[in-house]
């Protein structure tokens, strides 16, 4: 089984309604973040969580929100979905600072 | 300028080698990493070099880095067509940090 999982693996929905993301990780790690990426321009980041009670904006928060429900799982949520996010969303986790992240598998979001 | 650079495109010939280049801007990067993406599907660690290293070899796999310069190879030996995909390089600050910065991706096309 995948160290990282993701849900759904796409998603296709319309201006303004609100979806959620979800990612969970077996691989017993404290930290999580979220991506998107966007062709041509790389993985950009979204929001990052050192542990349960810790969460922080990345380089692009804006128009999202996250949830650390336990170690184990964190969620990415659209309150108001909007066509300029349409990507692919990508969650990971590392044992710590300076450590290696694991990627999930993505999910690709279409906002219609 | 961008923290982290690569060429968008590289096409070889299946059998040949694959040189893949990167450069940074931040001195203070401790952890270089290369990323391998298959279409449709997530991010697959490669490999890392810390800063203090100069090369990295792992089966055909070579990493190559010049602190000086802030230049980062990855070269693929003996190219197959399994290896086309679009390959990132990151940097990171190192421990304490959250961050990983990423290039635009390199996407490597195999002629057979």
């Amino acid at each position: 089984d995948a160290d990282v999982t993701q849900t759904p693996r796409n998603r296709i929905t319309k201006t303004g309604k609100r979806i959620m993301l979800e990612c969970s990780q077996t691989k017993g790690h404290d930290r999580m973040y979220w991506y998107r990426q966007d062709p041509g321009l790389g993985l950009r980041l979204i929001y990052y969580s050192f542990d349960v009670k810790d969460i922080n904006k990345g380089e692009i928060s804006d128009g999202y929100s996250v949830s650390r429900q336990a170690q184990a799982k964190f969620s990415l949520s659209l309150e108001s979905a909007i066509p300029n996010q349409t990507a692919l969303y990508f969650c990971a986790t590392s044992a710590g600072g300076g450590e290696t992240q694991y990627f999930g598998p993505g999910t690709r979001l279409l906002v219609l | 300028g961008e923290d982290v650079e690569q060429s968008l495109f590289l096409s070889v010939r299946e059998g040949d080698s694959s040189v893949i280049n990167c450069t940074y801007t931040d001195s203070s990067s401790t952890y270089l990493y290369w990323y391998k993406q298959e279409p449709g599907a997530g991010l697959q660690l490669l490999t890392y070099i810390f800063s203090n290293m100069d090369m990295k070899q792992d089966q055909r796999l070579t990493v190559l880095l010049n602190k000086k310069d802030k230049h980062l190879s990855l070269r693929i030996a003996d190219t197959q067509t399994g290896d086309s995909a679009i390959y990132f390089c990151a940097e990171s600050k190192g421990a304490g940090s959250y961050q990983l910065t990423f290039g635009k991706g390199t996407k490597l096309s195999v002629i057979p």
